[in-house]
């Protein structure tokens, strides 16, 4: 595998159900980031972890839940969802090198369908 | 505050032609780093280039190429005998530094088509 993995791609749930999703980098970055794309809208940034540690979460619904055990996965606990919540969550990863810009190399998304 | 401002909702041009996407960025900081992606409809976000701010050389990489011109905040990118394959969303994004972290803000993407 290379890049940025996410799994699943697709994916249907219920306002009742629980599912997390999970993505995976092989790069070896130290940073990972979520991101919210929904239709007609800009990019939205979720949470970021850098060397494990969440740095900014921009007041996102306690019902979007992060988790970071390590530096290359990351998941994103869901519970209670809203269908104004489907949307296509994209995973990024950098090098977070203090004052310096890195590229941040994306995932393929997770297709977020909430009835 | 950071902004970016792609204008351009929606883009048609026929195969062969050139076209420009245009960038305009709203920083107050003197380091930053505008970036371009181009997202399919497969979903991923593809990176295209990285530029920082005491760099304003242009850039050309096989058909596209980038104008970068800090008096007018425009970070400007043409595809030059566009292609089928050239058709998706392309994003510009600008980064900037929330606490410990660099971030990105992204335009709101320009829809290109390229017909046969």
């Amino acid at each position: 595998e290379t890049g940025v993995t996410q799994t699943p791609r697709h994916l249907v749930m219920g306002m009742t159900n629980k599912k997390s999703l999970k993505c995976e980098q092989h790069l070896g970055h130290n940073a990972m980031y979520w991101y919210k794309q929904s239709a007609k809208k800009p990019l939205e940034l979720m949470f970021v972890y850098s060397l494990e540690e969440r740095v900014e979460n921009n007041s996102v619904p306690s019902r979007f839940s992060p988790e970071c055990p390590n530096s290359s996965h990351l998941f994103l606990h869901l519970h209670t969802l809203q269908p104004e919540d489907s949307a296509l969550y994209l995973c990024a990863s950098s090098q977070d090198k203090r004052g310096v810009t890195d590229t941040q190399y994306f995932g393929p998304g997770t297709r977020l369908t909430v009835l | 505050a950071q902004k970016v401002t792609q204008a351009q909702t929606e883009i048609s041009v026929v195969e062969k032609e050139d076209v420009t996407l245009d960038c305009v960025y709203e920083t107050r900081d003197t380091t930053y780093y505008l970036f371009w992606y181009k997202q399919p409809p497969s979903g991923e976000l593809v990176f295209l280039i990285r530029r920082n701010s005491f760099d304003e050389q242009n850039e050309i990489s096989g058909r596209y190429s980038w104008n970068f011109q800090k008096s007018t905040s425009s970070f400007n990118f043409t595809i030059t005998a566009s292609q089928v394959v050239d058709s998706a969303v392309y994003f510009c994004a600008l980064s900037y530094l929330s606490g410990s972290a660099r971030q990105l803000t992204f335009g709101s993407g320009t829809q290109l088509t390229v017909l046969p």
